[in-house]
């Protein structure tokens, strides 16, 4: 069994300081880890993804996630935040089978960006 | 974008009326899948697809069937609508095991 656990559901922050939003994760396999970001009445987009090479991972928009294996965690973070980084946020694991690759997604968190 | 869309957009329906919700997609995937999400519980994955006629359950299936008659069509029924299956339905479509999953834009539905 594959679970995901963000640690906040609601990170608010200041434009131009630092985001860090938290992932655990838990599974029976070497995951495939993903970040995806969520606005407002929009569908998914993808952010970045691990798939067992650098642990340093770096995505779009300046984002960038770390996976950590004795942590079992995969938090994300921005140096400097955006105004349009207001989003949701969901951290992802997924469970390749020979029939499909069925992702688990955590609970989301969403991010508030103060000017 | 990958070439992935979702109709109808949004729907208001009764309890008890059948609703189909259908997934197009250009992009001649392999693979599609059907996900709801619900605050607080990000997506969960209903039903999906690994091939014309090939179909398998996800973690939330009950009250929900599906049918891939065409490679570039999903279709996902509630046979008898409820009021606890209101929630915005998104399709993913994905080219391999280790591809990412490209989302549709979602469809809001709501049950009275």
């Amino acid at each position: 069994a594959q679970s995901v656990t963000q640690l906040d559901s609601h990170v608010s922050v200041s434009e131009g300081t630092p985001v860090l939003l938290r992932c655990n994760y838990s599974s029976s396999y070497s995951p495939s880890l993903f970040w995806y970001v969520q606005h407002p009445n929009k569908g998914l987009q993808l952010l970045l993804k691990y798939t067992s090479a650098a642990t340093l991972v770096k995505g779009i928009n300046g984002f960038e996630a770390e996976f950590k294996k004795s942590e079992t965690s995969f938090h994300l973070t921005k140096p400097s935040a955006h105004m349009s980084d207001a989003a949701e946020y969901f951290c992802v694991v997924s469970l390749l089978k020979a029939a499909g690759n069925k992702l688990t997604f955590g609970g989301g968190t969403r991010v508030l960006v103060k000017p | 974008d990958a070439g992935i869309t979702q109709s109808p957009r949004h729907k208001v329906t009764e309890t008890g009326t059948p609703v189909t919700l259908r997934c197009h997609q250009t992009e001649n995937h392999r693979y599609m899948y059907w996900y709801r999400q619900d605050p607080g519980h990000g997506l969960r994955l209903i039903h999906y697809s690994y091939g014309v006629k090939d179909t398998d359950k996800g973690e939330v299936s009950d009250g929900y069937s599906v049918s891939r008659s065409k490679t570039e069509d999903f279709l996902l029924t509630l046979e008898s609508a409820t009021s606890s299956q209101t929630s915005v339905y998104f399709c993913a479509i994905s080219g391999g095991l280790d591809n990412e999953q490209f989302f549709g834009p979602g469809t809001r539905l709501t049950v009275l």
